[in-house]
């Protein structure tokens, strides 16, 4: 079946430029998350999404990050007025929170540069 | 504040060879762990998930184990092939939250 997609999978963008990142994932998953993977440094959870719930926006950085869920599918990472340490490989994940599968299913990422 | 180490950093083997990567963390108080593999350019495969209450998962040449009490964990490649390059990477899930804490990885490299 089709796995996590995430759109674009490359996005180069200027300093001070907002950017939106895109995540659908798979079908029936009702969890969601975004992580980041900067270079030179391990993965860094930013958001998560739980069905009809409150999201744990505590992994943002800072205000300039914000997220959202519509229709417990599809989900955008919004960065707004970015900045060059905004670089990373932007990586969305999903799972089915319920029985004993807890895996976490990655989408192929968004490469952002800020130039 | 949950810490998770993988060491080494970089391995590099002659194809054919058994392998182990391992894994620690500093607060047992996990929900599970899982192991990823992460090929260049690529997103993430997840290999195996070990809820907290067992001790090991395999999958096919792939064997990992937990000591959750020890705060540990480690990978067992058997039979290693070139197409086994790739880094691998441990994460725990809290029991208190969804998130998951990454280690660094291990970059693997088989040599033919």
């Amino acid at each position: 079946g089709a796995g996590v997609s995430q759109s674009p999978s490359n996005k180069v963008t200027e300093k001070g430029k907002d950017v939106e990142l895109r995540c659908d994932p798979i079908s029936g998953h009702t969890a969601l998350y975004w992580y980041r993977q900067s270079l030179g440094q391990g993965l860094e959870f930013l958001i998560y999404f739980q069905g009809n719930s409150a999201p744990d926006k505590s992994g943002l950085p800072s205000d300039r990050f914000s997220a959202e869920r519509t229709g417990g599918s599809v989900s955008t990472l919004t960065i707004q007025r970015t900045q060059q340490e905004d670089s990373a490989v932007y990586l969305c994940a999903s799972s089915r929170r319920s029985g004993s599968s807890y895996e976490q299913y990655f989408g192929p990422g968004t490469r952002l540069t800020v130039t | 504040k949950q810490e998770v180490t993988q060491i080494p950093a970089a391995l590099s083997v002659p194809e054919g060879e058994n392998l182990v990567l391992n894994c620690s963390f500093t607060d047992s108080a996990i929900y599970n762990l899982q192991w990823f593999r992460q090929d260049p350019g690529k997103g993430l495969t997840s290999l195996l998930l070990i809820q907290s209450s067992q001790r090991e998962q395999t999958s096919g040449r792939l064997n990992a184990s937990l000591d959750k009490s020890s705060g540990r964990s480690t990978l067992y490649i058997a039979a290693s092939q070139p197409g086994d390059s790739a880094t691998y990477l441990c994460a725990v899930e809290m029991d208190s939250n969804y998130q998951l804490i990454w280690g660094a990885g291990t970059k693997l490299i088989i040599k033919p």
